[in-house]
């Protein structure tokens, strides 16, 4: 598996419901990030989590981070329509220098 | 409003053409990036620049050459001895290298060999 692996590859929802996906990596980080991309369009961040913290909430957004198990899995409560996107998470590795790495997203679909 | 201009949107190329992809950022940020992505993919690192003057190759560099005379100005030239050039292309910038600092994106450039 990659650094910043994302589980699954594609997620179908009824608006309303919960969606979430999960986060593997494999080396040690400093912090973990998920953004979201709107079809053709760039990536937009939507939520920084450092190595030292567990949880973290923004809006109907809440990501946790398990560094014993070097996973992480964003939740969006209540989802729209216009939650539809692909998400993907990105790790800023710890190697003393720069590295960060994204992974292949999921792709969410929010039916109305 | 601060943010990073991607241009063009849509870009064609004929085989053996050089072209360069525009981006600039008014976010005074002091890193950028160029990332390449492919249908499905994620994104792969081409080159980064820390600070004026300054670039470096990331993972997928062959085949490409940049830019850094100005802080708001990453340029990206891709050459004729890329291969593969068709892919969506993106610019970001960071406030600095390292940890803890989220990427702000463009809108993209998509790319096309005709």
């Amino acid at each position: 598996s990659q650094q910043g692996e994302e589980d699954p590859q594609a997620l179908s929802i009824q608006e309303g419901e919960n969606a979430t996906m999960n986060c593997s990596y494999k080396t040690s980080i400093n912090n973990l990030q998920w953004y979201r991309q709107n079809s053709g369009r760039g990536l937009v961040h939507l939520i920084l989590i450092r190595s030292n913290e567990r949880e973290k909430h923004s809006g109907r957004l809440r990501v946790t981070l398990d560094t014993s198990k070097k996973s992480s899995s964003l939740l969006i409560t209540a989802s729209r329509a216009a939650d539809t996107a692909s998400y993907f998470c990105a790790t800023a590795l710890n190697t003393g220098g720069f590295k960060t790495i994204f992974g292949a997203g999921t792709r969410l679909f929010v039916k109305a | 409003d601060g943010g990073i201009t991607q241009s063009p949107k849509y870009l064609f190329r004929k085989e053996g053409q050089n072209v360069t992809l525009s981006c600039e950022q008014n976010l005074n940020h002091d890193a950028m990036y160029w990332y390449r992505q492919d249908p499905g993919q994620g994104l792969r690192l081409i080159y980064y620049s820390q600070i004026v003057n300054d670039f470096q190759k990331g993972d997928i560099a062959e085949g490409y050459s940049v830019s850094r005379e100005k802080k708001e100005s990453f340029p990206l030239t891709v050459t004729s001895a890329q291969k593969n050039p068709t892919a969506f292309y993106l610019c970001a910038s960071s406030a600095a290298m390292g940890a803890d600092y989220g990427y702000t994106f463009g809108s993209g450039t998509r790319l096309t060999v005709v």
